[in-house]
């Protein structure tokens, strides 16, 4: 059983637009929270993280918020550029947990 | 600075053979991990080593083995391939694996299929 979803398998957006994408978990343990990017033939990329004494983290275009009671996180790119397209896996983990689970991923395509 | 390096990219088996897919980090990292990606599922970690001679279980070990002799290899074994086993393998690594403000470095994975 996942624990972490995530329930849009793709998403497409114009360029220079605003691309939200949605995690949720139900493990209420996890309290540390990252977003991997992946282009095809290459392992997934680090891209932003937050824990969970936060409700927003923000690096450039970037930015994470978490919702801890709705149990749900989401990632906000803005603008939108054509290199963004790629693969976004949600990850979590709990504190001094070895195991980090990830979401199925949401594939986005930025159209010029 | 190579990062985490995987061998083979690719590589086709039939069912019942074994092989080892390799995986080398050059951060000094003492984590070290084993993911396979399938479509819909994500990534699922298979097993896992906090420091040499030390390994762990993931959410899905079966039909696989793992050793940790050094610091910087963590091969990831094939005992009895099946078709199941097909699937993208990635190995990561972090310098502790549970630190708050940790990320994994990821290689670029090994394409398997087994036949």
């Amino acid at each position: 059983d996942q624990q972490v979803k995530q329930n849009s398998p793709s998403l497409s957006v114009q360029e220079g637009r605003i691309s939200i994408l949605n995690c949720d978990y139900t493990n209420s343990m996890f309290d540390y929270f990252l977003w991997y990017k992946k282009y095809p033939a290459e392992g997934p990329t680090f891209l932003i993280s937050i824990s969970s004494i936060k409700d927003k983290n923000e690096d450039g275009r970037f930015t994470v918020f978490l919702n801890k009671s709705a149990k749900h996180l989401s990632l906000h790119i803005v603008p939108s550029q054509p290199g963004d397209s790629a693969v976004y896996f949600c990850a979590a983990r709990g504190s001094n947990d070895y195991k980090l689970s990830f979401g199925a991923g949401t594939t986005v395509t930025v159209r010029a | 600075n190579a990062g985490v390096t995987q061998t083979p990219k690719f590589q086709v088996l039939k069912t019942g053979q074994s092989m080892t897919l390799q995986c080398a980090q050059d951060m000094n990292h003492e984590y070290m991990s084993w993911y396979r990606q399938d479509p819909g599922m994500g990534l699922r970690l298979i097993h896992y080593s906090v420091g040499a001679g030390i390994t762990d279980q993931g959410e899905v070990p079966n039909g696989y083995n793992v050793s940790r002799s050094t610091t910087e290899d963590f091969p990831l074994r094939l005992l009895s391939a099946a078709p199941s086993q097909t699937s993208v393998y990635f190995c990561a690594s972090s310098y502790s694996g549970n630190r708050a403000g940790e990320k994994l470095f990821f290689g670029s994975g090994t394409q398997l299929s087994v036949l």
